[in-house]
């Protein structure tokens, strides 16, 4: 299968700093890459998509000036924390949908841990 | 009332038993019906995928769609206790865009050797 790789896997960060995280697909382009935010024993909720070349989308709620997506390349999407609070320590996973597959076939990333002392 | 709908558990079995796991649904426009297996602390993976109504298998795991009954069904055979881990449900409408994937808070199952 695919794969996707995102590092770093866990980040421990001081309030008010910005982290950034970078999720990379190995062996295949991804046009389309998607962020979600899990929190323990909750479902996947999707924050935003990023799209090669073009601002990203994102989900309601999610404040595009708080979490900045980033995809500069076809292998390439990155999610920056800016100003991160403690309310923003989560587990983040990213995920693409390789082109020619069909819809709903995600490889995910192993996930990021934020921890926001 | 949530698009859909999932049994938390935690469920644990003895090893070797068979595992019906479940979502239940309520957008009848769902076409596309995935199952992911979640380990502790990693990211989700692609168990099964099918398109619209029917059973699908592969190897131990077995996936049904009753489209009439909005429910779909994950079965493990032989179950073993590298099979512990959180196991999603998630579906799509007929829609080329994946950001319309709707995800299931998961099911929790452990498997006791």
């Amino acid at each position: 299968g695919a794969v996707v790789s995102q590092h770093p896997s866990w980040v421990i960060c001081k309030s008010g700093t910005s982290v950034k995280i970078e999720c990379r697909s190995l062996d295949f382009q991804a046009t389309t890459m998607f962020w979600y935010r899990q929190f323990p024993k909750q479902s996947l909720m999707l924050m935003a998509t990023s799209n090669e070349g073009s601002k990203a989308t994102y989900e309601q709620g999610v404040e595009k000036d708080k979490f900045l997506i980033n995809h500069a390349s076809l292998t390439l999407s990155t999610l920056t924390v800016t100003s991160a609070h403690p309310e923003d320590s989560s587990f983040y996973i990213c995920s693409a949908s390789r082109s020619g597959s069909p819809t709903g076939e995600l490889f995910f990333g192993e996930g990021s841990r934020l921890t926001v002392l | 009332q949530k698009e859909v709908e999932q049994d938390p558990g935690p469920l644990s079995v003895p090893e070797g038993a068979i595992v019906s796991l479940n979502c239940t649904y309520s957008n009848s426009a769902f076409q596309y019906f995935m199952w992911y297996r979640q380990y502790s602390r990693k990211g989700p993976e692609l168990l099964m995928y099918t398109y619209s109504s029917g059973n699908k298998e592969d190897g131990r795991f077995t996936a049904q769609v009753d489209k009439s009954s909005k429910y779909i069904s994950l079965f493990i055979r032989d179950s073993q206790p590298s099979d512990s881990a959180t196991y999603l449900c998630a579906m799509s409408a007929f829609d080329s865009s994946a950001s319309k994937i709707i995800f299931g808070s998961g099911t929790r199952l452990s498997i006791r050797p």
